[in-house]
């Protein structure tokens, strides 16, 4: 399978905890981006990357937010002392610049 | 800045029925414009996409979109609904300030086709 993969799927954590989502783009896809879904509502952008620059953050992205791109290829989402205001579904996308968007299956977070 | 509209946080068809699902845009600049569908516990699929040149555009299993820039629409429909036609489905706008990398979604549209 040659889409777009994200790990973990789940994940229930405890307000407080420190979580990290993991993404794979498409192999040929030099542009990944982060969105972030809660219920009832659309994706909404958080962050994305060319390569190894993050070229545009969202207002969204608190300080408790930070993803990289080390090496151009996977990316890392981590959000540190959790908020039950962060449940959400977390959606990765990647494109070979502003072509079409590849979205993966996206990590369901769970704040308790 | 750029905003979506979706009336209709649910609609419900038979089966076999005409599927419209409507779409409201704003954007300062001429948008591309995309429909994304949803299954369960899945990612986003793309339907179709406008970018330039003909309104109407088709896309995958029989949905088609037309762009109307004088009603700053891009609603969806399909002839014949089929059950497997049953998800959500998001509208989005790229173009901006930012140029045309991030999409604005709307909230979305669950579409429900009954037997």
């Amino acid at each position: 399978d040659t889409g777009v993969s994200q790990n973990p799927r789940h994940k229930i954590t405890k307000r407080g905890q420190n979580v990290t989502f993991r993404c794979d783009p498409i192999s040929e896809h030099n542009r990944l981006y982060w969105y972030r879904q809660t219920l009832g509502q659309g994706p909404e952008f958080l962050t994305y990357f060319q390569n190894e620059a993050q070229l545009e953050k969202s207002r969204l992205l608190s300080d408790r937010f930070s993803a990289e791109r080390p090496k151009g290829s996977f990316s890392t989402l981590e959000i540190q002392r959790t908020e039950q205001g962060d449940s959400a579904m977390y959606l990765c996308a990647s494109s070979f610049l502003a072509n079409e968007q590849f979205f993966g299956p996206g990590t369901r977070l769970t704040v308790l | 800045a750029q905003s979506v509209t979706q009336l209709g946080s649910h609609v419900s068809v038979s089966e076999g029925a005409l599927v419209l699902l409507r779409c409201n845009y704003s954007s300062s600049v001429p948008p591309y414009l995309f429909w994304y569908v949803q299954y369960p516990n899945q990612g986003l699929q793309l339907l179709l996409k406008y970018t330039t040149g003909a309104t109407l555009v088709k896309g995958i299993n029989g949905f088609e979109a037309e762009f109307k820039k004088s009603e700053t629409s891009f609603h969806l429909t399909k002839p014949s609904a089929h059950m497997s036609d049953a998800a959500e489905y998001f509208c989005a706008v790229s173009g901006g300030p930012s140029g045309y990398s991030t999409l604005t979604f709307g909230k979305g549209t669950m579409l429900l086709v009954s037997p």
